[in-house]
């Protein structure tokens, strides 16, 4: 398996509160990506980053902020959870190739139930 | 919205029969890749193709692509139980870094 871990992986929290996932890698890869997976709308992009401190959004943006200090790690802050923010979100990392994205490494997962 | 979108989304199957996945996509696209994702897990690659590549094979699989209809398939040959998965088709809509995911394929092999 790719060297990608997440954390944590099981988290309940309250409406309203601040939640914040991390993904850590050790395979040096360049780009990396948060998902949110929901039955019937798949995988989708919230934020990715394509190198230390440069960010952008994906299709799921709203609710949501992202942070790269370090090659390695990937933050992913619910700036004041929802429930409809329940969610099973993945990290995933990856390089470039020529010509278009190459394949995608994927955490493990985090389960993340806002009550 | 999503861009790649698979047919069936269920697929039931006895093992050692062949499986096909379609997915059909909107946009122009760089390669089209195929993951699997087993139940609980993250995904895995299976097979990337390229835009001027028509076909392409890795152990079972064999992957087709038609930028004419803008449609990919997925063969799995011989299936298994542990075949037993959801795949998900994923395009970059000509993005040099960004994958958007179809909403997958879940597919039973039964013993």
């Amino acid at each position: 398996d790719a060297g990608i871990t997440q954390s944590p992986r099981h988290k309940v929290t309250e409406t309203g509160t601040p939640v914040t996932l991390r993904c850590h890698q050790t395979e040096n890869h360049r780009y990396m990506y948060w998902y949110r997976q929901d039955p019937g709308h798949g995988l989708r992009l919230i934020h990715y980053s394509y190198g230390v401190k440069d960010t952008d959004k994906g299709e799921v943006s709203d609710g949501y902020s992202v942070s790269r200090s370090k090659t390695e790690d990937f933050l992913l802050t619910l700036e004041s959870a929802t429930s409809s923010q329940t969610s099973v979100y993945f990290c995933a990392i990856s390089e470039s190739l020529a010509g278009g994205p190459g394949e995608q490494y994927f955490g493990p997962g985090t389960r993340l139930t806002v009550t | 919205s999503q861009q790649g979108e698979e047919d069936p989304q269920a697929l039931s199957i006895q093992e050692g029969e062949n499986a096909t996945m379609n997915c059909s996509y909107k946009t122009s696209i760089n390669n089209l890749q195929w993951y699997r994702q087993n139940s609980g897990r993250g995904l895995v690659h299976l097979i990337l193709i390229r835009s001027n590549e028509r076909e392409k094979h890795s152990g079972r699989l064999r992957v087709t692509l038609d930028t004419s209809k803008k449609s990919s398939s997925l063969l799995i040959t011989a299936s298994r139980a542990a075949d037993t998965a959801s795949y998900f088709c994923a395009t970059d809509r000509g993005s040099s870094y960004k994958l958007i995911f179809g909403s997958g394929t879940r597919l039973l092999v039964r013993p």
